[in-house]
């Protein structure tokens, strides 16, 4: 089975940064199959980055996301107090599955 | 607009039973497969049920396989999650969302609360 593990759990940073967030697989894992959410208090998830590195409709270019095999990135760069939020990942195989979060904060 | 909006939400006693619905709009149902997902209060997501566009074929998490059952009426553009034998461990927001072939999950509908307690 395979498990997702986010790190860090909490990072706290100022407008105009870059985050750096991580999710390595504990086995390697389909690149197509990696996603990436962004969920804000009281809201539902939003689909930021599929296929590891694909953004979303809509999604602007300062969300970028990379890996292959057991690890993968998401990086957002120029933070803007928007972004502040908590980030999944999520592998699809035959039972999706998540992450459990990083935490961005001011 | 594309859309999901979920409803059916609300108490349960342990043991109980309760059946989730979620209208989807703007977009040809039948067409994707969809998702049931659930968040605790305060934790993160957890994926619980899949079923394909024709309702053929569904799959379920460990946690609720023998208890929930997910279908869907393609007539209606709706999708339900069947909870029965509800545990305290079921309580949390229950999500419907759209899986596109990429795949993920591209359309989120806005959640509804389940709660089991006595």
């Amino acid at each position: 089975e395979i498990v997702l593990t986010q790190s860090p759990g909490t990072v706290s940073l100022s407008p105009g940064e870059r985050a750096t967030l991580s999710c390595r697989a504990s086995q390697s894992v389909r690149s197509s199959y990696l996603a990436w959410y962004q969920q804000k208090p009281g809201q539902a998830p939003r689909l930021l980055i599929y296929g590891a590195s694909s953004r979303a409709t809509g999604i602007p270019d300062r969300f970028s996301g990379r890996g292959s095999g057991t690890d993968f990135t998401l990086t957002i760069n120029r933070l803007e107090t928007d972004d502040f939020a908590v980030y999944y990942c999520q592998h699809y195989g035959s039972s999706p599955l998540f992450g459990q979060g990083t935490k961005v904060e001011i | 607009d594309v859309q999901l909006l979920e409803s059916g939400g609300g108490l349960a006693q342990p043991g109980g039973s309760l059946r989730l619905s979620c209208a989807a709009s703007g977009f040809t149902f039948n067409n994707y497969a969809m998702n049931w997902a659930r968040q605790a209060p305060g934790k993160g997501l957890e994926w619980v049920s899949a079923i394909t566009g024709s309702g053929s074929r569904t799959t379920y998490s460990d946690s609720v396989k023998g208890r929930f059952i997910i279908s869907r009426d393609n007539s209606r553009d709706t999708l339900y999650l069947q909870m029965n034998g509800l545990r305290a461990e079921d309580t949390a927001v229950y999500y419907c969302a759209r899986e596109n072939p990429v795949p993920a999950f591209d359309i989120w509908g806005q959640g509804t609360m389940v709660t089991v307690s006595s």
